[in-house]
């Protein structure tokens, strides 16, 4: 059964502080996502990796960044959380090969910057 | 204007009726069209994949493309409680490339 894990389900920060998400998938996915999700605006990506120490910005990098330094692990840094960085943050990783563009999820990260 | 349009609901509905969910887009390009069910405090979980125009069924779901109206739909036929999630449309132009989603309808489905 594949498995996209998420390392808390819930978090509550200060404005400020650095904060770590981390996302760990068992696939052998070479593709990873990470995207943030707030009522009405759907999922909107923040960046994504092809393979190990590559990444690309997505749609909203602003305040964020990552790294890749192992295939199955994938974090998300908010250098100095803001209040505005309160959102659910969703990992996901894909295969490469294939025809489908299927994505798996994690269960997601529910953060509070407060 | 965002690129995928989505109803945000919620769309409440007895036991047993059909449901239909719908995404508009603007841009012509799409060509592989994903339905996304995200139950309450989860993740979203792929539902059903259709490449290009027409209809595709899986047991009580039924995905439709419409290109020339760029129009999708997802019907639920005899739709149970178990149903009651948020429903994403995703899109994107290969499919390789990344997804563009819509903001999701919340479904409800009462006993």
């Amino acid at each position: 059964d594949v498995k996209v894990t998420q390392s808390s389900r819930y978090l509550v920060k200060r404005t400020g502080e650095k904060v770590f998400l981390e996302c760990v998938q068992d696939m052998d996915h070479e593709n990873m996502f990470w995207y943030r999700q707030d009522p009405g605006l759907g999922l909107r990506l923040i960046y994504f990796s092809y393979d190990v120490k590559m990444k690309e910005k997505g749609d909203i990098p602003e305040g964020y960044s990552v790294s890749r330094e192992k295939k199955e692990r994938f974090s998300l840094i908010l250098e100095s959380a803001s209040t505005n960085q309160t959102s659910m943050y969703l990992c996901a990783s894909r295969k490469t090969s294939g025809y489908y563009n299927e994505q798996f999820f994690g269960p997601g990260t529910r953060l509070t910057v407060l | 204007q965002k690129e995928v349009e989505q109803d945000p609901g919620p769309l409440s509905v007895p036991e047993g009726a059909i449901v239909s969910l719908n995404c508009t887009y603007s841009n012509s390009a799409f060509q592989y069209f994903m339905w996304y069910r995200q139950y309450s405090r989860k993740g979203p979980e792929l539902l059903m994949y259709t490449y290009s125009s027409g209809n595709k069924e899986d047991g009580r779901f039924t995905a439709q493309v419409d290109k020339s109206s760029k129009y999708i739909s997802l019907f639920i036929r005899d739709s149970q409680p178990s149903d009651s999630a948020t429903y994403l449309c995703a899109m994107s132009v290969n499919a390789g490339n990344m997804l563009t989603f819509g903001g999701g309808t919340r479904l409800m489905v009462k006993p």
